[in-house]
């Protein structure tokens, strides 16, 4: 297994843009989890899904951002009408249940 | 809500000296805690997870504790060497999505 894979690695969209992101987890992984990291900052988190079911969304997720899991395999991160504070690295982590969490490489999204 | 501390939040040492970095977090009702380390515009390498019943976890020349009662954890490097520069990050959680710090930017220098 190559471990968690993210799509694409970069992308540079104007304002108001829709821009999706996509996250392939580990095969044998239940949960599937989004965070955002700004510079100089820890990573937040945004949602995340066991199995097919989103199982929590942060106050952070407006209703500009939605996220898909469907059939439990890959996520996509969809964020409509982009803004300039929407520039961050976009990471996605996966999990057996409640284990160790195991991140990609991220999306750096800037919003020009 | 869990807020973690994360102290020093820059560290400079010369090659082969041992370091400690701290993290503090507010919640002690975890499932367990992880370290992470991030290279400049990369995304996060899982270090140790220590679950919540343990209070130590070695990896190499890495070791991490854990005080869960008093809501702390260590991350001991021994023997640093350049190749560890780098932002190391604690986040506990588990059941829970991960809860991060600012971390710690470490630069061993040669």
């Amino acid at each position: 297994d190559t471990g968690v894979s993210q799509d694409p690695r970069h992308k540079i969209t104007k304002r108001g843009q829709n821009v999706t992101f996509r996250c392939d987890p580990i095969s044998e992984h239940n949960r599937l989890y989004w965070y955002r990291q700004t510079l100089g900052q820890g990573p937040e988190f945004l949602t995340y899904f066991q199995n097919e079911a989103q199982l929590e969304k942060s106050r952070l997720l407006s209703d500009r951002f939605s996220a898909e899991r469907p059939k439990g395999s890959f996520s996509t991160l969809e964020i409509q009408r982009t803004e300039q504070g929407d520039s961050a690295m976009y990471l996605c982590a996966s999990s057996l249940m409640a284990y160790e969490q195991y991140f990609g490489p991220g999306t750096r999204l800037t919003v020009t | 809500k869990q807020e973690v501390t994360q102290i020093p939040a820059a560290l400079s040492v010369p090659e082969g000296e041992n370091l400690v970095l701290n993290c503090s977090f507010t919640d002690s009702a975890i499932y367990n805690l992880q370290w992470f380390r991030q290279d400049p515009g990369k995304g996060l390498t899982s270090l140790l997870l220590i679950q919540s019943s343990q209070r130590e976890q070695t990896s190499g020349r890495l070791n991490a504790s854990l005080d869960k009662s008093s809501g702390r954890s260590t991350l001991y490097i021994a023997a640093s060497q350049p190749g560890d520069s780098a932002t190391y990050l604690c986040a506990p959680g588990g059941n829970t999505p991960l809860v991060f710090g600012k971390g710690t930017r470490l630069s061993v220098i040669a």
